[in-house]
């Protein structure tokens, strides 16, 4: 059903930089923004970037996102242990009347 | 301070109608702009958006779902109410509501959410 396409997995050691992608189309990351959410075992998701590179109050500055024609990352920089968890980019899409659509999801471990 | 709660069932029989209810508060679905979605999670599944009502009544729905989908608000309690027919077990998930953002499309507050069992 995932119309964005992430990386199932990707790790670091504490104090690394792990980057995750997210691949789309023209339909959706290709006109509208996108958006990252972050889900910790057990728990609902929780919004961590918005309109491309936007952080909410109280998200670490160690999250950062970009974008670039029908793709965005995901930068983790200095990864900490309580950064392990599910990741979703996501984006409105254009077609079929539209719709709101999630990536695949990956799953960061800290090593 | 927003906050959301889903109830419902737990354990729903294929073909049943599922009913689910959305309990917000900290907001108000009369308020322009304003919007409650929700989505759904199958166990070590990726999320799905489902549905969305807005202040003015506006709908949206996944096409895929949209036939089996009904979305509505009562504004004077505060609660959003998603229906789904003819429920199968591949509907057994965790489905949140969550605050669309008045400044774009997406969702800044989510609820707990509430795990459905479709099972005979």
């Amino acid at each position: 059903q995932s119309v964005l396409t992430q990386p199932p997995s990707a790790s670091g050691t504490p104090g690394q930089r792990v980057t995750i992608s997210c691949s789309g189309s023209s339909s959706n990351i290709g006109s509208n923004t996108v958006n990252w959410y972050q889900q910790l075992p057990g728990t609902a998701p929780k919004l961590l970037i918005y309109s491309n590179n936007q952080r909410p109050s109280g998200v670490p500055d160690r999250f950062s996102g970009s974008k670039s024609g029908t793709s965005a990352s995901l930068a983790i920089s200095g990864l900490q242990s309580e950064d392990e968890a599910d990741y979703y980019c996501a984006a409105w899409d254009d077609s079929l009347n539209g719709l709101y659509v999630f990536g695949t999801g990956t799953k960061v471990t800290v090593l | 301070q927003i906050t959301l709660k889903e109830s419902g069932p737990t354990l729903v029989k294929p073909t049943q109608t599922l009913t689910l209810t959305c309990t917000f508060s900290g907001f108000s679905l009369s308020t322009s702009g304003v919007g409650v979605g929700w989505i759904r999670q199958p166990p070590g599944k990726a999320l799905e958006w489902l549905a969305l009502i807005y202040w003015d009544d506006d709908k949206r729905y996944s096409p895929s779902l949209k036939s089996r989908l009904t979305i509505t608000k009562d504004t004077s309690k505060n609660q959003v109410v998603l229906t789904m027919t003819n429920m199968d077990p591949v509907d057994t998930a965790t489905y949140y509501c969550a605050h669309r953002s008045l400044v774009a499309f997406y969702f800044d507050y989510w609820g707990q959410g509430t795990l459905v069992t479709v099972s005979s």
